[in-house]
């Protein structure tokens, strides 16, 4: 199968650090990428690793694992428009996306 | 705005009904996915499309079905319409090996 598991809910106070993981299926992995939603809305891309580290962007980093079948999506600085959930999503051949089921981070004054 | 276009934004019809969900991609993509969400829940992958063609199919009811025509637009349409049919349907697009680019979905209500 392709489980994708991330938390299902994380709450930060503003300004505060906040790491949102993810684990995969590691067979046939061709990429991994976050997305964010705020609630009704559609999906937008953040960020995508393919090879092993950390890829930084701004206040968002990500970072990835093959071996490990593992990712995580790093939030600094958290502002208040930063409340949305975040989708982690495997990609495999044909550029096929799997999401997990988005963790949502609730940030608190 | 990603530049994938779906239309209608919302849709109210009742059980039993047909309708169909229309998808322009960003110019340039030839690839065209169709997801469902229902509320409070994850993204679940229906079908993808490449260039006309059928690429990948995920869990997508015998009841649903969807075609991408030869101008890249891509329609979905869903028939024998149950209330657990209620959700948001997103439409994406990419080109090669890129990130998938989400319209802004439509949302069903079936009553």
């Amino acid at each position: 199968g392709q489980n994708i598991d991330q938390p299902t809910e994380m709450t930060a106070t503003e300004g505060a650090i906040v790491q949102i993981n993810c684990t995969y299926q590691t067979s046939g992995f061709n990429g991994l990428f976050w997305y964010q939603q705020h609630a009704g809305e559609a999906p937008t891309f953040l960020s995508y690793n393919v090879l092993d580290g950390l890829e930084e962007k701004g206040r968002f980093s990500s970072f990835l694992s093959r071996s490990k079948g593992y990712s995580y999506l790093l939030l600094k600085e958290l502002q208040m428009k930063d409340s949305a959930s975040y989708l982690c999503a495997r990609r495999a051949a044909g550029n096929k996306l799997t999401f997990g089921g988005g963790t949502r981070v609730l940030v608190k004054p | 705005d990603s530049g994938v276009t779906q239309t209608p934004k919302h849709l109210i019809t009742a059980t039993g009904q047909r309708v169909t969900l229309r998808c322009s991609p960003r110019s340039g993509d030839l690839s065209v996915y169709w997801y469902q969400q229902s509320l409070d829940q994850g993204l679940q992958f229906l079908i993808q499309y490449y260039n006309g063609e059928e690429r990948a199919k995920g869990n997508i009811l015998e009841r649903f079905s969807a075609q991408q025509f030869p101008d890249l637009h891509s329609e979905l349409n869903l028939s024998s319409l149950e209330l657990g049919d209620s959700a948001l349907y997103f439409c994406a697009s990419s080109g090669s090996n890129s990130p998938l680019h989400f319209g802004n979905g439509t949302r069903l209500t079936v009553t």
